[in-house]
């Protein structure tokens, strides 16, 4: 089984409508992560957790939402998805022990929205 | 803030041809540099790391990397390609302690028979 679990791993949905993507993770770690991907611009971080109580805006958060429901879940909600959301997202995971610095990705949760 | 630039957007070798990647970052400090691979439909793989010491660094699959911080570059490198390593490469930065990575918009790298 994978370390990081992410669900879907396919969505189709349409404008105005709600979206969850679900990451689960049995690495142990504190840190995660959702990242978007789209091409020619790489990885944009949206949101990340260092631990329940922890919950950061990254670079593009705007129209997005998190929970940390346990250390070993981290979900992302799109609250009304628009098109410019078509994506691929990543969830990721990393320890919090020092010089590590490793990341630990899902296999991503394409998402379109119509 | 933290930046990267991969200066090439696409790449294509011959098999066994040798490999150099171009990265450079833009940080204040001296930062924490990974080189990541995507294949095709996965997630990314950890390549190799640079946090202090020796500039250049060892990773897996044959690759490494140099860090040259009056060129502000870690150039990814392997002498001799293989087929299986056609993917897309991303270099990444992170100011020390701060676990925020930010990513390069890629390099995909194609390889001929």
């Amino acid at each position: 089984d994978a370390d990081v679990t992410q669900t879907p791993r396919n969505r189709i949905t349409k404008t105005g409508k709600r979206i969850m993507l679900e990451c689960s993770q049995t690495k142990g770690h504190d840190r995660m992560y959702w990242y978007r991907q789209d091409p020619g611009l790489g990885l944009r971080l949206i949101y990340y957790s260092f631990d329940v109580k922890d919950i950061n805006k990254g670079e593009i958060s705007d129209g997005y939402s998190v929970s940390r429901q346990a250390q070993a879940k981290f979900s992302l909600s799109l609250e009304s998805a628009i098109p410019n959301q078509t994506a691929l997202y990543f969830c990721a995971t990393g320890g919090l022990a020092a010089n590590t610095g490793e990341l630990f990705f899902g296999e991503g949760s394409r998402l379109t929205v119509l | 803030a933290q930046s990267v630039t991969q200066p090439d957007i696409h790449i294509t070798v011959s098999e066994g041809a040798s490999l150099e990647l171009r990265c450079n970052y833009s940080y204040g400090a001296t930062p924490y540099l990974f080189w990541y691979v995507q294949s095709p439909g996965q997630g990314l793989q950890l390549l190799l790391k640079y946090f202090s010491g020796d500039t250049l660094v060892q990773g897996i699959k044959g690759f490494e990397a140099e860090f040259k911080r009056s060129q502000s570059s870690f150039n990814l490198r392997k002498p001799s390609v293989h087929w299986s390593d056609a993917a897309e490469y991303f270099c990444a930065v992170e100011g020390a302690g701060s676990y925020q990575l930010t990513f390069g918009k890629g390099t995909k790298l194609s390889v001929i028979p």
